[in-house]
């Protein structure tokens, strides 16, 4: 099993363009986490499905932030129009039935 | 709501020395307890995990210990080395989500040869 996959691993955007991270889970994982990393906030959760329903998106910061799991495989987070202070690392986490969550490898954000 | 603190920020020790890492939190019908292992520039990784219908649990030098009654749960390591220099996270599961983490803010420990 290859593990939680993410692209791209590095993204640099300028201020005002959309943004968009893509996360595959792990073969028969039903939770999908995305979380955000910063030095000052640290880890955040932002939203989570299980069984590609949105359970719990009271993490996501604003409006700009949107978040879809299409099917059991590929889940994305979008942010439209990006700003400097979203540069931070995302990352994905998925989990099975025993409450366990594995990272996916990350995307380091710069938004310049 | 579900709240995780963890203490102390910050941890240096000499290598072969231990380390223990102390997390609270609030909710007393949590019942998962996680340690992540997250070295620089890569992802948290699971180390060990503890429930709620056990006190101790090892796994070679690295042990946690649950406190059900004072709500706090601990990580030690013994016989430290260079390797096990990262960020430590503890996390339990609030009992009104339970698929949901929460992670305490995190522990900086460095092992000095």
């Amino acid at each position: 099993d290859a593990g939680v996959i993410q692209s791209p691993r590095h993204e640099v955007t300028e201020m005002g363009q959309e943004v968009t991270l893509r996360c595959k889970p792990i073969s028969g994982h039903n939770s999908l986490f995305w979380y955000r990393q910063t030095m000052m906030r640290g880890l955040e959760l932002l939203i989570y499905f299980n069984n590609n329903v949105p359970i719990d998106d009271s993490g996501m910061p604003e409006d700009r932030f949107s978040a879809k799991m299409p099917n059991a495989s590929f889940s994305t987070l979008k942010i439209q129009p990006s700003e400097p202070r979203d540069s931070a690392v995302y990352f994905c986490a998925t989990g099975g039935t025993g409450n366990e969550q594995f990272f996916g490898p990350g995307t380091r954000l710069t938004v310049l | 709501g579900e709240n995780v603190e963890q203490h102390p920020s910050t941890l240096s020790v000499q290598e072969g020395d231990s380390a223990v890492i102390k997390c609270t939190y609030s909710d007393s019908a949590s019942n998962y307890f996680p340690w992540y292992k997250q070295e620089l520039g890569k992802r948290p990784q699971l180390i060990i995990d503890i429930r709620s219908n056990v006190g101790e649990k090892k796994d070679q030098r690295i042990a946690v210990t649950l406190n059900k009654t004072a709500k706090h749960f601990s990580l030690h390591i013994t016989e430290t080395q260079p390797e096990d220099s990262a960020v430590y996270f503890c996390a339990s599961n609030p009992t009104t989500n339970t698929d949901k983490l929460i992670f305490g803010t995190g522990t900086r420990l460095q092992v000095f040869p």
